[in-house]
């Protein structure tokens, strides 16, 4: 009940395309989910994190969508560019810990081709 | 503005050696600490966090330690490395919502 399932492992996308990540949960008490982003030999940054009050949050070219019914969430990269080309992780967060821990999805490896 | 650090950068071991890796944070207080390991092109997974001076907490039974002898100041340690701590060792803080990580240390035992 504490996985956060994260899919597919591996996408390759066009310059200009549109990248769509998805992860699901289970535990209903999670209440924050980020998105991070993480270039090779780098530790991760945090790209986008929403809520499960909103169902969508846009910042520039990344859109993540959230259905709380479902229990899914999902990172759209729209005009995907090379620079995109990254590992990108979904997590969440309980929010009955105080610990902050977060559970990561096992990452997606994006490439973008020119 | 905050910042955390992380060293050193790379390490060559041999099996059998001890191992310390420190992570310090700047610009904030009693942040919460965390230490993952990432293996080559897998995911992230959360070895050990601290939420005060000297409370640790363990998420993975295994061959390494942590300790916080200071506020903002959390160290990863081994008595004897073995070849499975081969890896990407990343040390991340955070205060409320979001986690925060360090440049990372790549750790080969040979």
């Amino acid at each position: 009940q504490q996985q956060v399932k994260q899919s597919p492992q591996s996408l390759i996308v066009q310059k200009g395309g549109i990248s769509i990540i998805n992860c699901a949960y289970e535990n209903t008490a999670f209440d924050y989910f980020p998105w991070y982003q993480q270039f090779p030999g780098k530790g991760p940054a945090l790209l986008i994190a929403i809520r499960p009050d909103v169902s969508e949050k846009k910042e520039g070219r990344f859109t993540i969508s959230f259905n709380k019914s479902a229990k899914q969430f999902s990172l759209h990269i729209m005009d995907s560019q090379p620079g995109d080309s990254a590992t990108y992780f979904c997590a969440a967060r309980s929010g009955s810990s105080n610990t902050g821990k977060l559970i990561f999805g096992q990452g997606t490896t994006l490439q973008v081709k020119p | 503005s905050q910042t955390i650090h992380q060293w050193p950068a790379t390490l060559v071991q041999p099996v059998g050696s001890p191992l310390s890796l420190e992570c310090t944070v700047e610009g904030t207080s009693n942040p919460n600490l965390y230490w993952y390991r990432q293996a080559a092109g897998r995911g992230l997974q959360l070895l050990f966090y601290s939420v005060g001076i000297g409370q640790i907490s363990s998420e993975v039974p295994q061959n390494l330690s942590a300790s916080r002898p200071q506020d903002r100041q959390f160290i990863l340690s081994s008595k004897k490395l073995l070849l499975s701590d081969s890896g990407f060792y990343l040390c991340a803080w955070s205060r409320r919502d979001t986690q925060y990580f360090g440049p990372g240390t790549r750790l080969t035992v040979l």
